[in-house]
């Protein structure tokens, strides 16, 4: 079992829907979570990061994330076709420079 | 602040060969990790280094190789080539605690 699962998707959405990307984890001992956004032919980008359970909100953008249930969550509200890509869910804290990540969900936002 | 940047940014070789990816990281960041990227297995972590010293190393051959120059740049080392060693080779910058950043990546194809 990978220490990370990430819904693949692909996921396909018309503009200004509620996207909602999800990852559940089985380490407990991760400390910090992290999401990323790759365009295609690019290096991830980082969008959110947070160390505890919560929501954080960044503009369109809100990360939660429930350590009890070993749960994150990334929503995009108002979504828009440039915010077509893959997903990644990050997870760190267990050893140094080391994140461990999901396997990335590909979003189409669609006109 | 420049970010990070990866040269070559794409590579052919034959297998059998060994190849040399350089990474710059973002000014001031001492850490720099290296994932590789497959469609198969995701990001996977390679190694980290920080003030020249590998502090961690992820679950590849020895025929991956690196080191961190005084400069905080870093370079890592693929030997005898093979078919499965094609990917996105990754590095991320941080200033040693969490949060990374990403260059552009280096495309390696071997054929």
């Amino acid at each position: 079992q990978k220490e990370v699962e990430q819904d693949p998707g692909p996921l396909s959405v018309p503009e200004g829907a509620i996207v909602s990307l999800n990852c559940t984890y089985s380490n407990s001992a991760f400390q910090y979570f992290m999401w990323y956004r790759q365009y295609s032919r690019k290096g991830p980008e980082l969008l959110m990061y947070t160390y505890s359970s919560g929501n954080k909100e960044d503009g369109r953008f809100t990360a939660q994330v429930d350590k009890s249930s070993k749960y994150i969550s990334l929503f995009i509200r108002d979504s828009q076709p440039s915010d077509s890509a893959t997903y990644l869910c990050a997870m760190g804290g267990t050893s140094y420079g080391k994140l461990t990540f999901g396997q990335g969900t590909i979003l189409t936002v669609h006109p | 602040k420049a970010g990070v940047t990866q040269t070559p940014r794409y590579l052919i070789k034959t297998r059998g060969q060994q190849v040399t990816l350089s990474c710059s990281p973002i000014s001031g960041h001492r850490s720099v990790s290296w994932y590789q990227q497959t469609p198969g297995q995701g990001l996977q972590f390679l190694f980290e280094y920080f003030s020249e010293t590998q502090r961690n190393k992820g679950n590849f051959p020895g025929r991956f190789s690196g080191r961190q120059f005084s400069n905080s740049r870093s370079e890592m080392n693929v030997s005898t080539l093979e078919l499965g060693d094609s990917a996105l080779y990754l590095c991320a910058s941080s200033e040693g605690r969490d949060t990374q950043y990403f260059g552009p990546g280096t495309r390696l194809t071997v054929l």
